[in-house]
Parts: C-alpha cells; structure tokens; sequence
C-alpha cells in the first residue's frame, strides 16, 4: 500500500463549479500535511498547509482528518487557471530526519 | 540565487552512460532535496542534505545512483550506467532548514536514456 493515495482523476468541471479531492495516508505517525499544486512540465508548488482545524484560503478549504486518516481539498468557484494536478503531500518521520512524500496526483480540468 | 536553478533542463544519453545533474539551491537553504517524478507520478524521494552530510540517502534506487554537496550548497547527483528506466525528471529542491517543510522546487532536469 502507498503511503499517501490519491484518485488521479482527471476531474473535468466547468467553470464555477465546486470540486472537492481526497487523500488518504498510511501512517498514522503522520505529523505535517500539504497541499501542492503542479502545473504541466513545471515544478510543484505549495498551494497550502492543512492544519487539525480546518484552513481556508481564498477559494480552497483543506480538512483533516487524523481519525480516518484522510485530507480534503475544497475549491469553489472554479477558474480556467486552476487547471493543474493537484499533489497531497505527507510528512511521516519526524521532521528533521526525512522529505515529504507526495502523493501521485489528482488532475483537474477546469472547461469554460 | 533567487530560486532554486537546475542543469542541464534537459539530458539525453545512452544507455551504459554517466550523467551528472546540478542544482544550485536558495541562497541560505540549509536543506537540500532531490526526488525522481516520472510520468503520472508524484515525486518520489531519493535523498536530502543538511549542510554537506546526506541525513537520509533512503530513496535511492541502488548504487548506481550517489549524490554529493561537497561545500553545502551546489549539489551534484551522479547516475552511472544509466538504464533506460532511470528516464525520469529529476527534481531538487531546498528548504531553509531540515525542520521547515516548505519545499521550493527547481524547474527540474529532464534525463532521457535512449
């Protein structure tokens, strides 16, 4: 089993819609949590952190979920540029002795 | 620098070759990262950095794979006798510090092995 799981999509959505990507990870020892964008042939790209309480920033909402080890990424109102995979990002060891590891990616297609 | 810069963009080589990649982290960036993304892939791991010593060399693949950071900042990652299956992007990245779990990428080095 993968440490982190994500559905690859691609999620095809019309602008404005609201969309929703999950994740789950293995490792109940998991501390830290991300989200990271990655655009096509480009780099990836911290979009947020998601912390126990829930965080919003602007139109995306990140949830966590210890118990069911599960993460949540909301996005509403949809934009053409949001277009882009979608990348859940675990930090398992304590921090200081290992680098994040990254999900495989949910893809969005945001269509006018 | 003011982003993490990566050399060559794009490889492509022989197979039985040696190839070697170069990032050049943040100036200040304690931490340094490499991961392998091949296509439809995350990220995957290999090794960081923390000042010159590698504090986890976990990720790589086998020995053929070795990575130095001989003065703490520029990075040098060493493949030899690629395999076609060593294809991939290969990725760095650098973090202010081992603690901070914000990762800046560079653009990458696309290796190819025909």
């Amino acid at each position: 089993r993968k440490e982190v799981e994500q559905d690859p999509g691609p999620f095809n959505v019309p602008e404005g819609a609201t969309v929703a990507f999950n994740c789950t990870y293995s490792n109940s020892a998991s501390q830290s949590f991300f989200w990271y964008r990655q655009d096509c042939r480009k780099e990836p790209k911290l979009l947020m952190s998601v912390y126990s309480s829930g965080n919003e920033d602007g139109r995306f909402t990140a949830q966590l979920n210890r118990a069911s080890q599960y993460i949540s990424l909301l996005i509403r109102d949809s934009k053409l540029s949001d277009s882009a995979t979608y990348l859940c990002v675990v930090n398992t060891i304590p921090a200081g002795r290992r680098a994040l590891t990254f999900g495989s990616g949910t893809r969005l297609q945001v269509q006018p | 620098g003011a982003g993490v810069s990566q050399t060559p963009s794009n490889k492509v080589t022989e197979k039985g070759k040696y190839v070697e990649l170069r990032c050049d982290p943040i100036s200040g960036h304690t931490a340094l990262y490499w991961y392998r993304q091949s296509l439809g892939q995350g990220p995957e791991f290999l090794i960081y950095f923390q000042g010159t010593g590698a504090a986890d060399d976990s990720g790589l693949p086998n020995d053929r794979f070795f990575a130095v950071r001989p003065e703490g900042s520029v990075s040098t990652l060493k493949i030899q006798r690629t395999e076609r299956g060593d294809s991939a992007v290969y990725l760095c990245a650098s973090s202010l510090s081992a603690g901070a779990n914000v990762l800046t990428f560079g653009a990458g080095s696309r290796l190819t092995v025909l």
